[in-house]
């Protein structure tokens, strides 16, 4: 099974500040296409996860381009500048190159200062 | 707009079953493959079981194999997860899941509580 490391477990920013989350990945996520499925998930406090980014750096349908995406074969990050308080919750990394199993990193919670 | 809408969770004794539904609107359902997501109280996401549109391909988790059976009614817009000899380590909010671009859209889950 591919294990996603998510880091850090947590962090705290200002608002209109920037974060870097970082993902590896314990095997490649290159496809046999040639596309690498990792994609990012934000978990507002109640709510049910939501995409952010697919293969890597695609923003989802309605995601502002205050967030970012970049990375390839086992390190990725996720970046979000300018920091707004709808921003709070639990950002997942997950992959869908090898499976199954789909896996997910164990998560990063975001906190506003 | 695309919905998810799960149903069928609640208390459950160890050893019983139990079978969630979801019903899909919004788009095409027999179109895109599907999952069922899981989160225990507390804890991160864990993929639980995956269907292709067509019902032609299903995997499981290693942890869920042999006691869960995932199956789809695309006339009926609708996806399940047949839950036998549950566990308490299977008590959590289950998800289903749209297989897109990622997964792209979630329901807004159901609860399984499996406790005597």
């Amino acid at each position: 099974d591919v294990v996603m490391t998510q880091t850090p477990v947590s962090l705290s920013v200002s608002l209109g500040g920037q974060v870097s989350i970082s993902c590896r990945s314990s095997q490649s996520l290159v496809h046999n296409n040639g596309n690498t499925y990792l994609s990012w998930y934000l978990q507002k406090p109640g709510q049910s996860p939501q995409l952010l980014i697919y293969k890597v750096s695609n923003r989802f349908s309605g995601i502002s381009d205050r967030f970012s995406g970049s990375g390839s074969g086992t390190d990725f990050t996720l970046k979000i500048s300018r920091v707004e308080p709808d921003d709070l919750g639990v950002y997942y990394c997950g992959q869908g190159t090898q499976y199954p199993p789909f896996t997910f990193g164990s998560g990063t919670k975001l906190e506003i200062k | 707009e695309v919905q998810l809408v799960e149903s069928g969770g609640g208390l459950v004794q160890p050893g019983r079953s139990l079978k969630l539904s979801c019903v899909a609107s919004g788009f095409t359902f027999s179109n895109y493959g599907m999952n069922w997501i899981r989160q225990a109280p507390g804890k991160g996401l864990e993929w639980v079981a995956y269907i292709s549109s067509g019902s032609s391909y299903i995997y499981y988790a290693e942890t869920v194999k042999g006691r869960f059976t995932i199956s789809r009614d695309n006339a009926k817009n609708t996806l399940y997860l047949q839950m036998t000899s549950l566990r308490s380590e299977d008590t959590a909010l289950y998800y289903c899941a749209r297989s897109g671009r990622g997964f792209d859209y979630w329901g807004q889950g159901v609860m399984v509580t499996v406790s005597s």
